[in-house]
């Protein structure tokens, strides 16, 4: 996986608790993602970087928010999960984002919302 | 509102077959078609991908055929294998690193 972590890579919780997804990557790449997964949805992109402290939302941003701190760590939050949150979630990675560079996705995690 | 629309939703084939997934899209703006492969508890990578200059792309046993006039993009995956067996998404984008949009995906299931 590109070397992308993800952790945890399952956590169960219930409504109204914060929740923090973390990414770590190993490559240096500039460029950071959360993507959910949700069936008959695709992915959908969430927020991405372009660099440390630089972010900014993507098509489904509402109840998340992100912060990258260091090149190599992406964090996500949920200030108060909701069921309609419950998805698998996935970090992806690129050099630029000049629309043919790849993306490289990390393992994803599972996340349930009671 | 889905950018990019996939069909079949699932796909079983006989080993030794041909798979085809087909995608299409709207937006004009879209000038890189990349195809990801996800296995089960794994994250999709890219397997091949096509800039919208070219009718055709083939790697292998992989074939992403493009009607640019039609907006419609499709995979071939000749004789196909149980290792092939995965979800397929096709994408679209443009520049920008928000303008990355994929289909709703196709479980492949080849069958010995």
């Amino acid at each position: 996986d590109a070397g992308i972590t993800q952790s945890p890579r399952h956590k169960v919780t219930e409504t109204g608790t914060p929740v923090t997804l973390r990414c770590h990557q190993t490559e240096n790449h500039r460029y950071m993602y959360w993507y959910r997964q949700d069936p008959g949805h695709g992915l959908r992109l969430i927020h991405y970087s372009y660099g440390v402290k630089d972010t900014d939302k993507g098509e489904v941003s509402d109840g998340y928010s992100v912060s990258r701190s260091k090149t190599e760590d992406f964090l996500l939050t949920l200030e108060s999960a909701t069921s309609s949150q419950t998805s698998v979630y996935f970090c992806a990675i690129s050099e630029s984002a000049t629309g043919t560079d790849t993306q490289y996705f990390g393992p994803g995690t599972r996340l349930t919302v009671l | 509102q889905q950018q990019v629309k996939q069909s079949p939703q699932s796909l079983i084939v006989q080993k030794g077959g041909i798979s085809i997934i087909n995608c299409a899209y709207e937006n004009t703006a879209f000038d890189y078609f990349p195809w990801y492969q996800q296995f089960p508890g794994k994250g999709p990578a890219l397997l091949i991908a096509i800039r919208p200059d070219v009718s055709e792309k083939k790697e292998g046993r992989f074939t992403i055929s493009f009607n640019k006039s039609a907006k419609q993009f499709s995979l071939h995956i000749m004789d196909s294998q149980p290792g092939d067996s995965a979800t397929y998404f096709c994408a679209a984008s443009g520049s920008g690193a928000n303008n990355l949009f994929f289909g709703t995906g196709t479980r492949l299931t080849v069958i010995p």
